[in-house]
């Protein structure tokens, strides 16, 4: 079966701290894997994609993220956060359909 | 570029009633999506249209939801009659293909009383 983990719901960090947001998938298929933010009462946006090539994929605000096929992983990682990245970030895969994770809330306290 | 149009941004109606999301993609874009979000989860996947064709309904609840996507461009998502369930945010998305990247419109906030 195909489907998509996020397994922290909730992660308060520390302003300037790092943060990885974990994001594990199953799939029999090859799989397009993405992440989205959705800051408070704004519309989802893309932060990275991976559709194939290097593994490691850089996106906006300072986000990367590593696709791991071994581990079936694509984690989201940030050296230093802001505040202004408190949001709730969604994982995301497609392969034969589309699979949103149930969503990370990133909370950085001053 | 104008992005993902959705009207109404909110409604509330009362229980039994019908009511209707229209999505205006981004211009050029053949894929078009349906998502339900429900507080504190993910969006989930209500249709998806490629042009005018919806090619994946499974999860749309057909005995009281329906959508059509006419000449391929804009869409309409409707509910008849609603529940206190369908309380939720409908999002409309569009992409280029279904690999390339989904731009989100803003939603629309429905509350059913």
């Amino acid at each position: 079966a195909q489907s998509v983990t996020q397994l922290d719901s909730q992660v308060p960090v520390f302003e300037e701290a790092p943060v990885e947001l974990r994001c594990n998938y199953s799939s029999s298929v090859s799989v397009y894997l993405f992440w989205y933010v959705q800051y408070p009462n704004q519309g989802l946006q893309l932060l990275l994609k991976y559709l194939s090539g290097s593994t490691l994929v850089k996106g906006i605000n300072g986000f990367e993220a590593e696709f791991n096929k071994s581990q079936t992983s694509f984690h989201l990682r940030k050296p230093s956060v802001h505040i202004s990245d408190t949001a709730e970030y969604f994982c995301v895969m497609t392969g034969n359909q589309f699979y949103f994770g149930t969503g990370t809330s990133l909370t950085v306290i001053p | 570029e104008a992005g993902v149009v959705q009207s109404p941004r909110y409604k509330i109606i009362e229980k039994k009633q019908p009511v209707a999301f229209w999505c205006n993609p981004i211009s050029g874009h053949n894929t078009l999506y349906w998502y339900l979000q429900n507080l504190g989860q993910g969006p989930e996947l209500l249709i998806r249209y490629e042009n005018e064709e919806a090619v994946d309904d499974s999860q749309l609840p057909k005995d009281r939801f329906s959508a059509e996507r006419l000449k391929g461009v804009d869409s309409t998502l409707k509910i008849q009659p609603a529940e206190l369930g369908d309380s939720a945010v409908y999002l409309c998305a569009s992409s280029l293909s279904t690999t390339e990247t989904q731009y989100f419109g803003p939603g629309t906030r429905l509350l059913v009383l």
